[in-house]
């Protein structure tokens, strides 16, 4: 099984440029997560959705937008991209039982110039 | 608001002796799972192990052993007999409420060495 398929694995962008990181997972999971990784600053929940046609804000969701296009797929987009969103995405998947845990992509690393 | 605070940056620890990494949280939700997740220099997440908030016990997985003191709001990981393998980035991370589709946070993750 392939679990959580990010792509791409890198992307260099040029300030104002846009672009959409796809996610997708074959577990059937209900809930799909978007975070950012950045030094001494851990993961940062970007978005979030609990089920197909769901979506929510996590802790930093300026300058972001998601898609949940399916259960399988939920798309990250950078409208307008800054130096400040250079970072590694991650993408995440879990189940619906209580102590299920977050099954993650590999990353995203993102260069903004 | 959700918190997660993980102190320590950086910790050293002997092979073969075991290491506590710390992690405390902030939630006014009565019903919440705290999670550990390893990172290693290859970049991908591991998940270890998970105690839920009305769990009587604490959780342990192999070398790995949860210290869940609820009325510290403190849930560190103590990992037994450490090997060169464990040297990673470990993060702590939180899920209020129940079921699936509620937000998980994490601190800020703390690097462990470990000497040969």
């Amino acid at each position: 099984n392939a679990g959580v398929t990010q792509t791409p694995k890198f992307q260099v962008l040029k300030t104002g440029q846009s672009m959409t990181l796809q996610c997708a997972q074959d577990m059937n999971h209900n809930s799909m997560y978007w975070y950012r990784q950045d030094p001494g600053m851990g993961l940062r929940l970007i978005y979030y959705s609990a089920s197909e046609g769901t979506t929510d804000k996590g802790e930093v969701p300026n300058g972001y937008n998601v898609s949940r296009l399916n259960k399988r797929e939920f798309s990250l987009r950078l409208e307008s991209a800054a130096p400040s969103q250079t970072s590694v995405y991650f993408c995440a998947s879990r189940s619906g039982g209580d102590n299920s845990p977050l099954h993650f992509g590999n990353g995203t690393r993102l260069t903004v110039t | 608001a959700q918190k997660i605070t993980q102190t320590q940056p950086g910790m050293f620890v002997q092979e073969k002796e075991a290491v506590t990494l710390d992690c405390t949280y902030d939630t006014s939700d009565p019903s919440y799972g705290l999670f550990w997740y390893k990172q290693p220099s290859s970049g991908e997440m591991i998940f270890l192990i998970y105690q839920g908030s009305y769990d009587q016990q604490n959780a342990t997985e192999g070398r790995y052993s949860l210290n869940f003191q609820k009325a510290r709001k403190s849930a560190n990981l103590v990992i037994s007999a450490s090997q060169l393998g464990d040297s990673a980035m470990y993060f702590c991370a939180m899920r209020e409420g129940w079921g699936g589709g509620f937000k998980t946070i994490f601190g800020a993750g703390t690097r462990l060495f470990v000497k040969a």
